[in-house]
């Protein structure tokens, strides 16, 4: 099941804040946020874990709600190195052998 | 300190020929992932690997497309026979797999298919 990534696009000027959501029908064990700039490979930015935990960048904020399947990535005083694509992945089960499925993206311009 | 590594970066076929795209893991990691992305789309899953298992491939189209990992050597995707829209960019990743706390995924650069 795709998660479901909202908005799909967002235009904002730098400096200013962004809220990228991301849901799934389907209990989540982990969410996973990337970044994809035009012509290159998505790059990571942050796992976050059913229980809390979570590894990921410095400057890029995320949380998790497993009782709605839901994750939100924040970005805040945003800079024009933060346009991009970025795209949500879930997990569903730590133990299995299970695949991440990504969300469609979320296109983010930041105008100078 | 190499990262997901991908050969060829770009690659251009004629339509009926074969296209062989290679994807070398990071060290450590024993788990490779194929994906598909056409222009301003996602990233589409195609198949999960991990070495001489494929472990989840619901995402392969079930003809002309193969996949493997060997013991020795890069993982291979393999199309057959190539059409016009097999024209995509097809990126691989890897990870250490489930089981061994944060799973996440490294991509390589991508190889850029093109069929005239």
């Amino acid at each position: 099941q795709q998660p479901v990534q909202s908005p799909q696009a967002v235009i904002l000027r730098e400096g200013e804040d962004a809220v990228i959501n991301c849901s799934s029908s389907k209990a989540l064990y982990s969410v996973h946020w990337y970044r994809q700039k035009h012509g290159e490979a998505p790059v990571f930015l942050m796992i976050l874990l059913k229980g809390g935990e979570q590894k990921g960048h410095e400057k890029i904020s995320a949380s998790f709600n497993e009782k709605k399947q839901q994750s939100s990535l924040y970005l805040t005083a945003s800079q024009l190195s933060y346009s991009g694509t970025y795209f949500c992945g879930t997990e569903r089960d730590q133990n299995r052998d299970d695949k991440i499925i990504f969300g469609k993206g979320t296109r983010l311009h930041i105008l100078p | 300190n190499a990262g997901v590594m991908q050969n060829p970066r770009h690659l251009v076929r004629r339509r009926g020929q074969e296209a062989r795209l290679r994807c070398s893991p990071m060290k450590g990691h024993s788990h490779v992932y194929w994906y598909r992305q056409l222009p301003e789309e996602g990233l589409k899953f195609m198949v999960y690997l991990q070495k001489e298992n494929i472990i989840d491939e619901s995402g392969m189209p079930k003809e002309r497309f193969s996949a493997e990992f060997p013991k020795e050597g890069p993982s291979i995707l393999r199309i057959q026979q190539v059409v016009r829209g097999d024209s995509a960019a097809y990126f691989c990743a890897s990870s250490r797999g489930p089981g061994q706390g944060y799973n996440e995924q490294f991509f390589g650069p991508g190889t850029r298919l093109t069929v005239l």
